[in-house]
């Protein structure tokens, strides 16, 4: 059974680098079947996209955070991660990790529980 | 971005009832239409994809529909496990986008 589980620091400073790593077991992160990504979702609010990769490295991130986001892939590892840096307090969400079937305007079958995430001042 | 807007944002149903939640697109997304179900403390679960697909596993009371801009999402008698927020994505073109979730609650 596939399982996904984000790990990384719970606080962060504001305008530091927030970086998180979701871990996939269960299953291979290399398959051609599968794009994987990250959502957020800020304390009340509704869900946001932050990106997605593919296994070969491709990545197609939100344009409203383009500039302060890295995703990459470690197929060694089974792993991708997320980088964002110059953090604000608008930035502090429960971080979700999902793996993505049918290509990439499939759907996110899989999440991870989430992790949260606060930005300190 | 295409904004999608769910209707109603809260509602109030009891066990057994049937409840019809619709999502807009702001531009047709076709039926590139996902549909979510959270609990408080949990992650979102696929229940609907591509409109009318049923995510295996997930019972049959839950049923999708729609394509183009209009959508809906409808529980035929409610469960006490369905009190939960639902929200749609769409898929079409990046960025992806989510509507803002559809509380429903006991009454």
């Amino acid at each position: 059974q596939l399982q996904l589980q984000e790990s990384g620091p719970g606080l962060v400073k504001a305008s530091e680098t927030l970086s998180l790593t979701c871990t996939v077991s269960g299953g291979s992160i290399s398959s051609s079947d599968y794009y994987w990504g990250w959502i957020r979702q800020p304390p009340g609010k509704g869900l946001e996209w932050i990106g997605n990769i593919f296994y070969s490295g491709s990545t197609n991130a939100n344009p409203s955070l383009r500039s302060r986001v890295t995703i990459s892939v470690d197929t060694s590892k089974n792993q991708f991660s997320l980088r964002l840096t110059s953090v604000t307090a608008a930035d502090t969400a429960i971080y979700f990790c999902a793996r993505r079937a049918g290509g990439f305007s499939g759907y996110d079958s899989e999440w991870g529980q989430g992790t949260q995430v606060t930005v300190s001042s | 971005d295409i904004q999608m807007t769910q209707s109603p944002s809260s509602l109030s149903a009891s066990v057994g009832d049937r409840v019809t939640i619709t999502c807009r697109a702001s531009q047709s997304i076709f039926r590139y239409l996902n549909w979510y179900q959270q609990k408080p403390g949990q992650a979102p679960k696929l229940l609907i994809y591509a409109a009318s697909s049923l995510q295996s596993g997930v019972p049959s009371r839950f049923s999708g529909s729609g394509s183009g801009t209009e959508f809906t999402l409808t529980i035929t008698s409610l469960q006490p496990e369905d009190f939960a927020t639902y929200s749609c994505q769409q898929t079409y073109s990046t960025p992806i986008t989510f509507g803002q979730g559809t509380r429903l609650d006991i009454k």
